[in-house]
């Protein structure tokens, strides 16, 4: 079966660093994404990784890790509002994303 | 721009009745998708399209039903709501069917009772 693991809840303290790992078990693999969900909104996009390797996008930076299975997601920074849930998403052997249930981050001042 | 529309934004509806969830586009996207998101659990797609004129079924397409009869619209029918579809259903659409970025409508909260 496909599985898509991630931990359910992290807290953290506003200007410290976060990291959210990611896992998972898919038919295929054709990309990884990570979207960002305040509560009572829509996903929106932060990443997406194809290749080993970090990508870094301004206070955020994806990891991935093809042979392992694995990703994290790093939250430089942290401010007040990027209290959300953070969603890790697979792209599959038929192009179907696959989705974690998400981690959702407190950050506490 | 609006990017992606849904209507309506929250909805009661009595089991056994139907309803259609309405979603719109206007980037022009080829692929379109139907999810449902409940607490704990991640986004379950109920059914998508590649393009104009072709739909699939998702991981969830018992009791749901799509068209797409033109690249902007993909409205998704319950034709007998039961409790068990009290969700939260998101439209989300991709330029192309190959490269999921994937951009999500506001949501339509359905209770079904």
């Amino acid at each position: 079966g496909q599985n898509i693991d991630q931990p359910t809840e992290m807290t953290a303290t506003e200007g410290a660093i976060v990291q959210i790992n990611c896992t998972y078990q898919t038919s295929g693999f054709n990309g990884l994404f990570w979207y960002q969900q305040h509560a009572g909104e829509a996903p929106t996009f932060l990443s997406y990784n194809v290749l080993d390797g970090l990508e870094e996008k301004g206070r955020f930076s994806s990891f991935l890790s093809r042979s392992k299975g694995y990703s994290y997601l790093l939250l430089k920074e942290l401010q007040m509002k990027d209290s959300a849930s953070y969603l890790c998403a697979v792209t599959d052997s038929n192009y179907q994303l696959i989705w974690g249930a998400g981690t959702k981050l407190i950050i506490k001042p | 721009t609006a990017g992606i529309t849904q209507a309506p934004t929250s909805q009661i509806l009595a089991a056994g009745r139907s309803m259609t969830l309405r979603c719109t586009q206007d980037m022009r996207h080829n692929a379109m998708y139907w999810y449902r998101q409940d607490l704990g659990l991640g986004l379950r797609l109920i059914h998508y399209s590649n393009t104009a004129g072709t739909t699939g079924k998702g991981e969830v397409p018992d009791g749901y039903s799509v068209s797409r009869a033109n690249t902007d619209d993909f409205p998704l029918t319950l034709a007998s709501a039961v409790p068990s579809q009290t969700s939260v259903y998101f439209c989300a659409s991709s330029d192309s069917w190959d490269y999921n970025e994937q951009f999500f409508g506001p949501g339509t909260r359905l209770t079904v009772l």
